[in-house]
């Protein structure tokens, strides 16, 4: 069955902290990105790789940077966390090409304090 | 602008009664399109996908959506909902083929579902 992890379901952290959001796929796929998610609006893309070290901005890549050192894992990287980065981050992976079907991770609720 | 449009923000049914969701979108040339579904406090699982050929489309749980080009519309039906469909659904479309098969999501339809 194809699995993308997600290391923490749910994270608290301080505003100006630091955060790392750690994503894991066994698929052996190329593609992987980082959506948030809000009420209302959706997904939204914030970053995505298509290849190791390779990485693309999404829709909305204020305030993240993204690291992909090793082709199973993508980390989604806040540099310093502000209240407005209080969401729902989901990842997902794919492979390219005529299959377009992304999987997806349960998800991410981080709140920023 | 290019967009994903889902007109119902929340929706609620009976059990039983049949379910027609919408989904409109605006590009140029037929995108592939996807509904997904969200339980609560999970990821988001694939229902079904449209890239070419028969327009009806059938997908888990018991689901089906219709594709009419004319109307740019992508609808998920489903003829008899039971208490555990409650979840909330996303259309979305990758506008174009190949590349690097980048999403576009509707805000979502959140579904209730009455005993």
């Amino acid at each position: 069955d194809v699995k993308v992890t997600q290391s923490s379901r749910y994270l608290v952290k301080r505003t100006g902290e630091k955060v790392f959001l750690e994503c894991v796929q066994d698929m052996d796929h190329e593609n992987m990105f980082w959506y948030r998610q809000d009420p209302g609006l959706g997904l939204r893309l914030i970053y995505f790789s298509y290849d190791v070290k390779m990485k693309e901005k999404g829709d909305i890549p204020e305030g993240y940077s993204v690291s992909r050192e090793k082709k199973e894992r993508f980390s989604l990287i806040l540099e310093s966390a502000s209240t407005n980065q209080t969401s729902m981050y989901l990842c997902a992976s794919s492979s390219p090409g005529g299959d377009n079907i992304q999987y997806f991770g349960a998800g991410t609720r981080l709140s920023v304090l | 602008a290019q967009s994903v449009t889902q007109p119902d923000i929340h929706i609620t049914v009976s059990e039983g009664a049949s379910l027609e969701l919408r989904c409109n979108y605006s590009y140029g040339a037929t995108p592939y399109l996807f509904w997904y579904v969200q339980s609560p406090g999970q990821g988001l699982q694939l229902l079904l996908k449209y890239f070419s050929g028969d327009t009806l489309v059938q997908g888990i749980k018991g689901f089906e959506a219709e594709f009419k080009r004319s109307q740019s519309s992508f609808n998920l039906r489903k003829p008899s909902v039971h208490w555990s469909d409650a979840a909330e659904y996303f259309c979305a479309v990758v506008p174009f083929s190949g590349g690097y098969n980048k999403l576009i999501f509707g805000a979502g339809t959140r579904l209730a579902v009455h005993p």
